[in-house]
């Protein structure tokens, strides 16, 4: 069964910083393109970014609204991909959601966790 | 940036075909997937690739894919279909682009 588990969200004051994590299981996580969704309370889904596996060149991409205040990283020896963000703005409240285009980068995300919440209010 | 434009609400009748849309500039030479929300859960991959079912979708789901419009079609509407759904693609600038959602209500 896979699994996708988020966590290190919470309540944090505008300009501060957060690091998400989610936990990898049931899959090849080495091999696989992870990218980072979130969706705003009441709101729709919003890519964030995505980093290729590390046989692919591990790069990153991001979405405009975050780029240069987002960085994802993983470690394929824990099986977790993680999301620093920076200089939080209220903007950036939503559930942060884990999730892979697991059959090829554009065959849909198949799996997800089930989110992590940020909440940025001061 | 590419832009996906869905409806925000569709309604349909128990047992119904609801037809939801998705608008974008020459959808129809990307591929599209849908997915399906329900409250308090995370997105189900409900049609990748314009047309395609993952295992454990029912055969009501179907998608369809030409020039600016995309649309999945929802055929004997149930009760438990109420969810939101998302279109989204892959775009090679703007990377993954998701639609605004529509809200699905089973009368």
């Amino acid at each position: 069964e896979v699994q996708l588990v988020e966590s290190g969200g919470g309540l944090v004051k505008p300009g501060g910083s957060l690091r998400l994590s989610c936990a990898a299981s049931g899959i090849s996580f080495s091999h696989a393109w992870m990218s980072w969704v979130r969706q705003a309370p009441g709101k729709g889904l919003e890519w964030v970014g995505r980093i290729k596996s590390n046989t692919d060149g591990g790069t990153a991409d991001y979405a405009a609204p975050v780029k240069g205040r987002f960085t994802i990283s993983r470690d394929d020896s824990k099986n977790t991909l993680y999301l620093q963000i920076n200089s939080l703005k209220t903007e950036d409240t939503a559930l942060y959601y884990c999730t892979t285009p697991y059959s090829g980068y554009d065959y849909g995300f198949n799996y997800w966790g089930q989110g992590t919440l940020v909440t940025v209010s001061s | 940036s590419y832009e996906l434009t869905q409806p925000l609400s569709v309604s349909v009748a128990l047992g119904q075909t609801a037809r939801i849309t998705c608008g974008g500039n020459n959808i129809g030479s990307k591929k599209v997937h849908w997915y399906q929300q329900k409250p308090g859960q995370a997105p189900v991959l409900v049609i990748y690739r314009d047309s395609n079912r993952p295992s454990g979708i029912p055969e009501r789901f179907s998608g369809s894919n030409s020039g600016n419009t995309a649309t999945l079609i929802i055929s004997r509407a149930q009760a438990g279909d109420e969810a939101d759904y998302h279109c989204q693609v892959w775009d090679s600038t703007t990377k993954y682009v998701f639609g605004t959602g529509t809200k699905v209500t089973v009368l």
